[in-house]
């Protein structure tokens, strides 16, 4: 049971590159999201889905975008990458709130756009 | 806007030291709190939960209290370790949306062998 996986876990990209990070978990958890972690900020949320084909935006969802074709999988989408986008960036799955367990975390993708 | 914070931004105790992380929250409906640590380098972790309709939960070396009154939430670690060296975030859920988490901004524990 790998839980929740993030690839990659370092990237660096060139000011209006794209790129896509990928979220994949195997608990067949129905709710998945994106945070970014910057330093003093905490974790923001970006975007997330309560289940295949609903997606929504969180706080910080500018720049971004996502989609959740299947269960498993919520990657994220930079389509033109700003330096404001240097982050850490982490997925986090829930399998509904009746739960004791909270989110499970990826690992992080630490993204650095020059 | 509401947020989650935290009264102190580092902590540093002695080994075997009780520990007391404290976070104040300032909506009141928020109904679900929980705890997470995140190591250097690594995803937050879960340590414990609590719901409104409570006031203390125990896990094992750690104590969540709620003080609905106050607004404020803390957790309690016993016989402090260096393994729990991290920095620990508290999260509620703002009400509304049952699974969005607000995250505060984290507090440094540093445990002195």
């Amino acid at each position: 049971n790998a839980g929740v996986t993030q690839t990659p876990k370092f990237q660096v990209l060139k000011t209006g590159q794209s790129m896509t990070l990928q979220c994949a978990q195997d608990m067949n958890h129905e709710y998945m999201s994106w945070y970014r972690q910057d330093p003093g900020m905490g974790l923001r949320l970006i975007h997330y889905s309560v289940g295949a084909g609903i997606t929504d935006q969180g706080e910080v969802p500018n720049g971004y975008n996502v989609s959740r074709s299947t269960t498993e999988d919520f990657p994220l989408r930079l389509l033109s990458a700003a330096p404001s986008q240097t982050s850490v960036y982490f997925c986090a799955s829930s399998p509904h709130r009746d739960t004791n367990y909270g989110y499970t975390f990826g690992s992080g993708t630490r993204l650095t756009v020059v | 806007g509401e947020s989650v914070g935290l009264h102190l931004p580092t902590l540093s105790v002695q080994e075997g030291d009780n520990s007391i992380i404290n976070c104040a929250y300032s909506n009141s409906a928020s109904d679900y709190f929980i705890w997470y640590k995140q190591e250097s380098g690594k995803g937050p972790q879960f340590i414990i939960d609590i719901r409104s309709n409570m006031d203390k939960r125990q896990g094992q070396r750690v104590t969540v209290l709620l003080n609905k009154t106050v607004k404020h939430l803390s957790l309690q670690i016993a016989a402090t370790q260096p393994g729990d060296s991290a920095v620990y975030f508290c999260a509620e859920n703002l009400g509304g949306s049952n699974y969005k988490l607000t995250f505060g901004k984290g507090t440094l524990l540093t445990v002195n062998p």
